[in-house]
């Protein structure tokens, strides 16, 4: 088992462009997560998703869409690109929303 | 922060002692969390109490819980260097889990 894999690792844009962030899970969780970490702080939930098809808010969601068209993948993108959102993302799965979250390795962002 | 802190921000012992991180909240809770993170890496989950849970162990961690204070704390047994990561508690309430700022733990050999 993969567990969580995110890609791309790292990637570095110029402000105004977009990507998607693409995650996947293959231990057949219900939610997904993704949270953003800025340097030496916690981490803060953007967006999740508690089932196929659906996606919810978080802390942090402005200048984030997400999509969760399968159940194993958690699309998370920017559609325009700030230095602001310059951070490591960071996504997560889980049975349930009582139940352990799995993390991916991260994947560092730096917007120019 | 305005949802919550952990205590120390970082924290320095030889190998062999014990190591104590607090975390404090400020909501209503379905359980408590605490995860580990090594450099460059993704968090891994360590171990999950309940809000009816006062005490947990797994191996060398202590977890301990108090609702009626909103805090929790974590103890480490006779660390290793390869304890050597940053901590982070986090709370569970709804669909969400918030997490505290982190504890920087280094273990000296």
């Amino acid at each position: 088992n993969a567990g969580v894999t995110q890609t791309p690792k790292f990637r570095v844009l110029k402000t105004g462009q977009s990507m998607t962030l693409l995650c996947a899970q293959d231990m057949n969780h219900e939610y997904m997560y993704w949270y953003r970490q800025d340097p030496g702080m916690g981490l803060r939930l953007i967006h999740y998703s508690v089932g196929e098809g659906t996606t919810a808010k978080g802390e942090v969601p402005d200048g984030y869409n997400v999509s969760r068209l399968k159940k194993q993948n958690f699309l998370l993108g920017l559609e325009s690109a700030a230095p602001s959102q310059t951070s490591v993302y960071f996504c997560a799965s889980s049975y349930t929303q009582s139940k352990p979250q799995h993390f991916g390795d991260g994947t560092r962002l730096s917007i120019l | 922060s305005q949802q919550g802190e952990e205590d120390p921000q970082a924290l320095s012992i030889q190998e062999g002692e014990n190591a104590t991180m607090n975390c404090s909240y400020k909501t209503s809770i379905n359980n408590l969390q605490w995860y580990r993170q090594n450099s460059g890496r993704g968090l891994v989950h360590l171990i999950l109490i309940r809000s009816n849970e006062r005490e947990k162990h797994s191996g060398r961690l202590r977890v301990t819980l108090d609702t009626s204070k909103k805090s929790s704390s974590l103890l480490i047994t006779a660390s290793r260097a390869a304890d050597t990561a940053s901590y982070f508690c986090a709370w569970g309430a709804g669909n969400m889990l918030t997490f505290g700022g982190g504890t920087r733990l280094m273990v000296k050999p």
